[in-house]
């Protein structure tokens, strides 16, 4: 069974531009997440969806991050205009459902803004 | 809101000795407990959870970990430790019963000398 597929795996930018992630989550699975991880520190939530819609955005800053999940299965993160403070890694996963099921996480996307 | 403590940043531990790590929780409800671990230059990967019964856990690779309720603590051990274990290791937390999302702590890194 494939795992959670993330491209691209390293991005670099200049300060001022858009980017863009892209998740493909594990086959069957409805819920959704995105997830930042600085370094040094632990996964936080971005968003969660279940199916196509987005049920926590809380902690996705709306002014410059956006993410869509159309169909309930790809996803894609994007960030417009990046800032020097965006760089991280950003983590996608997936499970069957939300709550007690194991979350499966992508290898992540290490975005360099300079 | 729920957080999670892990006291450890950096534990350097030669081939045989046994490990702890710690795992401290803020919560005042029922949780569900994890341990995630990521080896170098791989993807997140479940170690173990508790979700209820034995609050002793047994996972792969040897790893358990005890969930003390009393003190808010889900330590993760190993008696015997192998090169191969070097790898970072995430405590994570979900309150039960909710559309909870997973709040981890910032991680410990583990390094064996063969």
């Amino acid at each position: 069974e494939a795992g959670v597929v993330q491209s691209p795996r390293y991005k670099i930018i200049e300060k001022k531009q858009p980017v863009a992630f892209w998740c493909n989550p594990i086959s069957g699975h409805n819920t959704l997440y995105w997830y930042l991880q600085n370094l040094g520190q632990g996964p936080e939530l971005l968003i969660r969806y279940e199916n196509e819609e987005a049920v926590d955005d809380s902690q996705l800053p709306k002014d410059r991050f956006s993410a869509e999940r159309l169909k309930g299965v790809d996803s894609t993160l994007k960030i417009q205009p990046a800032e020097l403070g965006d760089s991280a890694v950003y983590l996608c996963a997936s499970s069957f459902v939300a709550g007690e099921n194991e979350q499966f996480f992508g290898p992540g996307t290490r975005l360099t803004v300079l | 809101a729920q957080s999670v403590s892990q006291h450890n940043h950096h534990v350097i531990l030669s081939e045989a000795a046994s490990l702890e790590l710690g795992c401290n929780y803020s919560y005042g409800g029922t949780v569900n407990l994890f341990w995630y671990v990521q080896y170098p230059g791989q993807h997140l990967q479940l170690l173990l959870k508790y979700f209820s019964g034995d609050p002793l856990v047994k996972g792969i690779k040897g790893f358990e970990a005890e969930f003390i309720k009393s003190k808010f603590s889900f330590n993760l051990r190993k008696p015997s430790v192998q090169w191969s274990d070097t790898a970072e290791y995430f405590c994570a937390v979900n309150a039960r019963g909710s559309q909870g999302n997973l709040i981890f702590g910032k991680g410990t890194k583990l390094s064996v000398k063969p």
